[in-house]
């Protein structure tokens, strides 16, 4: 089935490091990607999202790339910032069905 | 504001309680979805609701009961749970085509925090 898989574990950085997010996917068709945010006590909330292949999705300082040669969207920030601190979540959809495949989430702590 | 309000955010109740959580959307959507979120496991889609029809249940225990009575408003009800019933619920809403085609992204709401004691 369409699944999505995010890297194990928890990510600690410092302040206005860089940070990376991998996200890879399965999937029978050719589905639209997104990431999502959830910061602590909120639900979560879109951050940025990819419909096709090649496609770069933007928000707040993040990015991620729709690759279709690797199956994959990985999330990046060049400086992240103390409220960035949050749990993120990779996501898949399939066109023509409403149902989002989630990833575990990654929780990302960053320390002044 | 993310268009979509949960009530209440916080619920404590016993294992012999009845109770539900409320939520509604705002933006206009045609397509709700309650999930619900445990620590240290997966977010669990539990059930669909497409133009007020219920189109998915992933075998979700018969304590848990969804409403849906319109497309904005969109019920839990809950009785006799179980402590491992203890979790984030979130509700969440998108526009699905009429023809099975392309859905937007889904809205979730704060979410009830339930704790079953």
């Amino acid at each position: 089935g369409d699944s999505v898989t995010q890297m194990e574990g928890p990510v600690t950085l410092s302040e206005e490091a860089f940070l990376t997010i991998n996200c890879t996917y399965t999937a029978t068709g050719y589905p639209s990607l997104f990431w999502y945010v959830q910061y602590p006590g909120e639900g979560l909330q879109l951050l940025l999202k990819a419909t096709k292949a090649d496609d770069k999705g933007s928000n707040k300082g993040f990015e991620a790339t729709y690759r279709k040669e690797t199956t994959s969207f990985h999330l990046e920030k060049g400086s992240v910032q103390v409220s960035d601190s949050a749990v993120y979540f990779c996501a898949l959809t399939l066109y023509g069905n409403n149902r989002l495949a989630f990833g575990k989430g990654n929780q990302v702590v960053v320390i002044p | 504001e993310t268009g979509v309000t949960q009530t209440p955010r916080h619920l404590v109740m016993g294992m012999t309680n009845k109770k539900s959580l409320k939520c509604e959307q705002h933006l206009g959507h045609n397509a709700m979805y309650w999930y619900k979120q445990s620590a240290k496991k997966p977010l669990e889609l539990m059930f669909v609701y497409n133009f007020k029809e219920q189109t998915e249940n992933n075998s979700v225990p018969s304590r848990f009961s969804p409403e849906c009575p319109n497309s904005s408003h969109l019920f839990l009800h809950l009785h006799t749970l179980q402590p491992e019933d203890s979790a984030l619920y979130l509700c969440a809403s998108s526009q699905v085509g009429t023809s099975g085609g392309a859905s937007t992204e889904q809205f979730f709401g704060p979410g009830t925090r339930l704790t079953v004691l």
